[in-house]
């Protein structure tokens, strides 16, 4: 059973402050995502990753591709109450089948 | 343009009972994905369906099917519902599948079992 592990799985942080969440896999993806998801919503995407190193910024956001695909970040600065979410990174991995697994997930809450 | 549908969004079932979800995929999507969500375990993988046909299948007990129309619309459904059943079950569509390509998600359906 392929295992993508997310760290921490709860963050609670004040506002204004940095965060960085991590997403660990033994097995090599082909693709990553990190999606946010809100209470009572779908995730939402948020990027993807192809390139092994690959760093992409979303505003506030960067996302940072593992150089053997095998992980990722997410990195925020100055985080804002509105970041609060469930985060969730998402993978296809290199060999099997084509559908996307799921990381376990951080549940972060911004406090004002 | 209208996002992904799910109906109903709410449900409450009782043990031994059946149920079928129903996702309706962004337009010109082909490809539907359902999960299931629940505190314990995440976000798992149940199936994908492409273009009518089942793709894709993750490691759940035969109860759990699904069927896809023409129209890219997608059901699914339970049987001999557990309690163990409960949980939020959400609808991804994508153009054309995982590989690399973008899912967008419904709100999902709450399921309750009792």
């Amino acid at each position: 059973t392929q295992l993508l592990e997310q760290s921490p799985q709860f963050l609670s942080i004040q506002e204004g402050e940095n965060l960085t969440v991590y997403c660990n896999s033994s097995s090599v993806f082909s693709s990553l995502q990190w999606y946010r998801q809100e209470p009572g919503e779908g995730p939402v995407l948020l990027v993807t990753v192809v390139t092994g190193g690959e760093v992409k910024k979303l505003k506030r956001l960067t996302f940072q591709f593992g150089d053997a695909r095998k992980d990722s970040s997410l990195h925020i600065t100055a985080a804002q109450t509105g970041d609060t979410g469930l985060y969730l990174c998402a993978g296809v991995y290199q060999t099997g089948a084509n559908n996307l697994f799921f990381g376990t997930g951080t549940r972060l809450t911004v406090i004002p | 343009k209208a996002g992904v549908t799910q109906t109903p969004r709410y449900l409450i079932k009782t043990r031994g009972q059946q149920v079928t979800l129903s996702c309706s995929p962004i337009s010109g999507h082909r490809s539907v994905s359902w999960y299931q969500q629940t505190p314990g375990q995440g976000l798992q993988f149940l199936f994908e369906y492409f273009s009518e046909t089942q793709r894709n299948k993750g490691n759940f007990p035969g109860r759990f099917s699904g069927r896809q129309f023409s129209n890219s619309r997608s059901e699914m459904n339970v049987s001999t519902l557990e309690l163990g059943d409960s949980a939020l079950y959400l609808c991804a569509s994508s153009l054309e599948g995982y590989l690399g390509g973008e899912a967008f998600f419904g709100q999902g359906t709450r399921l309750t079992v009792v």
